[in-house]
């Protein structure tokens, strides 16, 4: 069965340095999304992305947030400097057109320290 | 803007006993999306059930069904002959209609504890 895959699974990293997480969506959808959830909170939305743009952004979703879809496959969410309130579980999910289910990936626990 | 509420944080049920979770949201659209995702302690967002607006039906699945109220704005779900592996954090969520690549908002989640 396709699923949504996300890498890596958990990334420490240093307050102010870069990330990137990694999600490959399912092969024939369209519509991309990020989520974030802050441990034992809400799920609360970041950004969508449709036809190599973002489509809608939270107001979480600053400037040091940013998205891209670099190749075919992979969809990608970056933050540029990192601060310890990002430390959250980011989930990517996908939805094909004309269809209301978005499937989710596994998630990315990033823990800034 | 669409909200969506789950007024309680935590419940338990017994095992093979039904539970109710209640979820209301706050909309102007007249048709979108109603879902509830599980999400067990692995942390996957797992869908459960989804129901379409525009359907009066109640949307069933296996020992999981909902009751839809447009008119209240309730979408609650009911887990019938609960299970251990029942115990989860359920979200209710919700999406406006297909077009313009709409997200998903989610309610705040309940933790669902089944008993042995």
């Amino acid at each position: 069965e396709p699923e949504v895959t996300q890498t890596p699974s958990h990334q420490v990293t240093q307050m102010g340095q870069e990330v990137i997480l990694r999600c490959v969506p399912i092969s024939n959808h369209l519509y991309f999304y990020w989520y974030r959830q802050i441990l034992g909170q809400k799920v609360e939305f970041l950004v969508s992305f449709y036809n190599n743009e973002i489509s809608e952004k939270s107001e979480i979703f600053d400037d040091q947030f940013s998205v891209e879809r670099p190749d075919g496959s992979n969809f990608t969410l970056k933050i540029r400097s990192t601060k310890l309130e990002d430390s959250a579980m980011y989930f990517c999910a996908s939805r094909y057109t004309g269809t209301a289910e978005a499937f989710f990936g596994q998630g990315t626990r990033l823990t800034v320290v | 803007a669409q909200t969506v509420t789950q007024s309680q944080p935590e419940m338990s049920v017994q095992e093979a006993e039904t539970v109710t979770l209640s979820c209301t949201y706050d909309t102007s659209e007249s048709n979108y999306y109603l879902f509830w995702y599980k999400q067990p302690p692995s942390r996957q967002m797992i869908l459960v059930i989804r129901q379409e607006a525009y359907k009066q039906q109640n949307a069933t699945e296996n020992r999981f069904s909902v009751n839809f109220q447009k008119a209240a704005k309730s979408f609650s779900l009911k887990i019938s002959d609960s299970q251990l592996g029942d115990t989860a954090m359920y979200f209710c969520a919700f999406m406006k209609h297909l077009d313009n690549n709409n997200d998903m908002r989610f309610g705040a989640g309940t933790r669902l504890t089944v008993k042995p």
